[in-house]
């Protein structure tokens, strides 16, 4: 039962474009929200978070939009860089609990 | 300076050996953990310790064991390698949930391979 899905395993952007990340979750005990960012043969790198209690949190090129009626959230970044082509994983926790439960990821590639 | 350092990076073994992986931070968490990553991409925790104390296992086969000897160190140890156990694990350390937020920082992951 993947209680985090993305459902786009892929997305190809034009450099300078808006790249736009969705992921929905079906647990209502989260309430923090985070996306991380692979690159091959790497570990997964913190990029933004955001709580329940917010509805966007923007961070330089990044911005996470938690819509939580719906049970979703994106991560929006622009202007896109060759240099954000990766895996993009969004995670979820429940205040207050170590465990985070991860999406299965994003493939995004940015076109030059 | 790396935050979250694991060794070995690759690891190939036969079946049936028993293996260890090990990690280590200089972030001064207080929590570890340790992830598996599936032939599928699926990232997936499988322990958690805070200072020392196992706080999460998932459903994890016994023949998987984390050791603490300090909040700075998890180890990984597998006993009787099975061919499924082939993955990528990751360590992640965070300063756990203070305030509700738990930020995770990852290693580079050790790719297990079991011949």
């Amino acid at each position: 039962d993947q209680q985090v899905k993305q459902n786009s395993p892929s997305l190809s952007v034009q450099e300078g474009r808006i790249s736009i990340l969705n992921c929905d979750y079906t647990n209502s005990m989260f309430d923090y929200f985070l996306w991380y960012k692979k690159y091959p043969a790497e570990g997964p790198t913190f990029l933004i978070s955001i709580s329940s209690i917010k509805d966007k949190n923007e961070d330089g090129r990044f911005t996470v939009f938690l819509n939580k009626s719906a049970k979703h959230l994106s991560l929006h970044i622009v202007p896109s860089q060759p240099g954000d082509s990766a895996v993009y994983f969004c995670a979820a926790s429940p205040f207050g609990n170590e465990k985070l439960t991860f999406g299965t990821g994003t493939r995004l590639t940015i076109i030059p | 300076d790396t935050a979250v350092s694991q060794t070995p990076k690759y690891l190939v073994t036969q079946m049936g050996n028993d293996k260890s992986i090990k990690c280590e931070q200089n972030l001064g968490h207080d929590t570890m953990y340790w992830y598996k990553q599936d032939s599928k991409k699926f990232l997936k925790i499988m322990f958690s310790y805070n200072n020392k104390e196992l706080i999460i296992n998932e459903t994890v086969p016994n023949r998987f064991s984390p050791k603490s000897p300090d909040k700075a160190h998890l180890n990984l140890h597998i006993n009787s390698l099975e061919l499924g156990d082939s993955a990528v694990y990751f360590c992640a350390s965070s300063h756990g949930t203070a305030g509700g937020h738990n930020e995770q920082f990852f290693g580079p992951g050790t790719r297990l391979t079991v011949l």
